[in-house]
């Protein structure tokens, strides 16, 4: 059971709009701490998508973005293309149990 | 280009130990936060270990008092030293640099992991 939720999957077609959620809690979204995001292609490692809620590391598609808002995050990705079948990731800090980063469960988007 | 290459993983009986290895390069790596994440087979990334720069340590409640980690800077390494492995241990693992020295920050670099196979 992570403590960031995500659903476990989503789908859309080519060129359409999808979103992923993570959902928390007070002690790490609700309590002000960073959400960020990480794209992970089958067979290879995490790559940071989004940093600080809404930002964009150089190199990252505009088609990628950001939000947060209460105890939750949302991840939208725009115009959909078949490169971006893989799975995401939410990340933040937990203030509970000594303070520890969290993931959420992952999320397997499917361009249909 | 920043590089981060890990080394080490392998099988290990329960019980056992094995000491992981995370080669940097392209950045100063004294200067850097760094993270060991997990990710078992077809599950979710799971945070394992910090180090900051003056060599402060943190860990979740899964592996401590298990796993160690360690930094050599002028062999610009990263290390995790893991003792009474369980089968729960096995897992694709990731060492990662943090962004900026704040807690919850992101990870802008990842190496490609190295796998480590706990059982009998």
């Amino acid at each position: 059971q992570s403590v960031l939720t995500q659903p476990p999957s989503v789908s859309g077609a080519p060129g359409q709009r999808v979103t992923i959620s993570c959902t928390g809690s007070s002690s790490n979204i609700g309590a002000g701490y960073d959400v960020h995001w990480y794209q992970q292609l089958p067979g290879t490692a995490p790559k940071l998508l989004i940093y600080g809620n809404s930002n964009r590391p150089s190199g990252v598609p505009d088609r990628f973005s950001g939000s947060k808002s209460g105890t939750s995050a949302s991840l939208a990705i725009t115009g959909l293309q078949a490169e971006d079948e893989a799975d995401y990731y939410c990340q933040s800090y937990d203030s509970s149990l000594s303070g520890s980063i969290v993931f959420g469960g992952g999320t397997k988007l499917t361009v249909l | 280009e920043v590089q981060l290459v890990e080394s080490g993983g392998g099988l290990v009986q329960p019980g056992g130990s094995l000491r992981l290895s995370c080669a940097a390069s392209g950045f100063t790596f004294s200067s850097y936060d760094m993270h060991w994440v997990r990710q078992a087979t077809g599950k979710g990334l799971e945070w394992v270990s910090a180090i900051g720069t003056a060599g402060d340590t943190y860990y979740p409640g899964s592996v401590k008092g298990r796993f160690t980690i360690s930094r050599e800077n002028a062999k610009n390494s990263l290390y995790l030293q893991m003792n009474s492995l369980r089968a729960g241990d096995t897992a694709v693992y990731y060492c990662a640099r943090a962004a900026i020295a704040v807690a919850g920050t992101d990870f802008d670099y990842w190496g490609q992991g190295t796998l480590v196979t706990v059982s009998s």
